[in-house]
């Protein structure tokens, strides 16, 4: 069970460039989170994504930044325009289903805009 | 509230001493809460739950205790080893958002001395 995969690990983006995330969660896991973690920082929520759905993206900023989980393929967090603020560590995370559960979180993608 | 740009607070313990690291939620709907663990250039790794019916459970090396009443968490780690150099969040599982996001606390970094 190869886990929460993330890719890349590391991102280098111009200011106004755009920064595309990609998450492919446990084998047997349909829902998907995406938090976001400046330094020396908790992690914030941005979204929670089922198959093709958006569930909650109340953390979410409303423009630049988007989300989807289609029904073949990773979760893709998008960032366009990026800025120097949006440079952080994004963390994908996924479980089984609703209710109550512990999240299993991927290695993280290390946003660098400069 | 959120904790913006301010540094962790750090525990710093000797090798095989046992270790306590406190945690204050905010919110009194919260039923489900978990302790993660972050080594450097990692994502959160799960450690142990508790639900809001229990003030105590033990896993390995590990105990969580919950106090309600003050909305209060911590986790004691026994005979605390290098490897356990981390930081440390507490999660809380806020049940009126409808969905199963977890919101993190800022986290404490533990240094275990040799």
């Amino acid at each position: 069970n190869a886990g929460v995969m993330q890719n890349p690990r590391h991102l280098v983006r111009r200011r106004g460039q755009e920064a595309r995330l990609r998450c492919s969660p446990m084998k047997g896991h349909s829902h998907v989170y995406w938090y976001r973690q400046l330094p020396e920082e908790g992690l914030k929520f941005m979204v929670y994504l089922q198959k093709e759905n958006i569930i909650d993206e109340s953390g979410m900023p409303k423009e630049r930044f988007s989300a989807e989980f289609p029904k073949e393929g990773p979760s893709i967090l998008r960032i366009q325009q990026v800025v120097r603020g949006d440079s952080a560590a994004y963390f994908c995370a996924s479980s089984s289903g609703t209710g109550q559960q512990q999240l299993t979180f991927g290695s993280g993608t290390r946003l660098t805009v400069v | 509230g959120e904790s913006v740009g301010l540094h962790l607070p750090t525990l710093s313990v000797q090798e095989g001493d046992n270790s306590i690291i406190n945690c204050a939620y905010s919110n009194s709907a919260s039923d489900y809460f978990i302790w993660y663990k972050q080594e450097s250039g990692k994502g959160p790794q799960f450690i142990i739950d508790i639900r809001s019916n229990m003030d105590k459970r033990q896993g390995q090396r590990v105990t969580v205790l919950l106090n309600k009443t003050v909305k209060h968490l911590s986790l004691q780690i026994a005979a605390t080893q290098p490897g356990d150099s981390a930081v440390y969040f507490c999660a809380e599982n806020r049940v009126e958002t409808g969905a199963n996001n977890l919101f993190f606390g800022t986290g404490t970094r533990l240094t275990v001395i040799p």
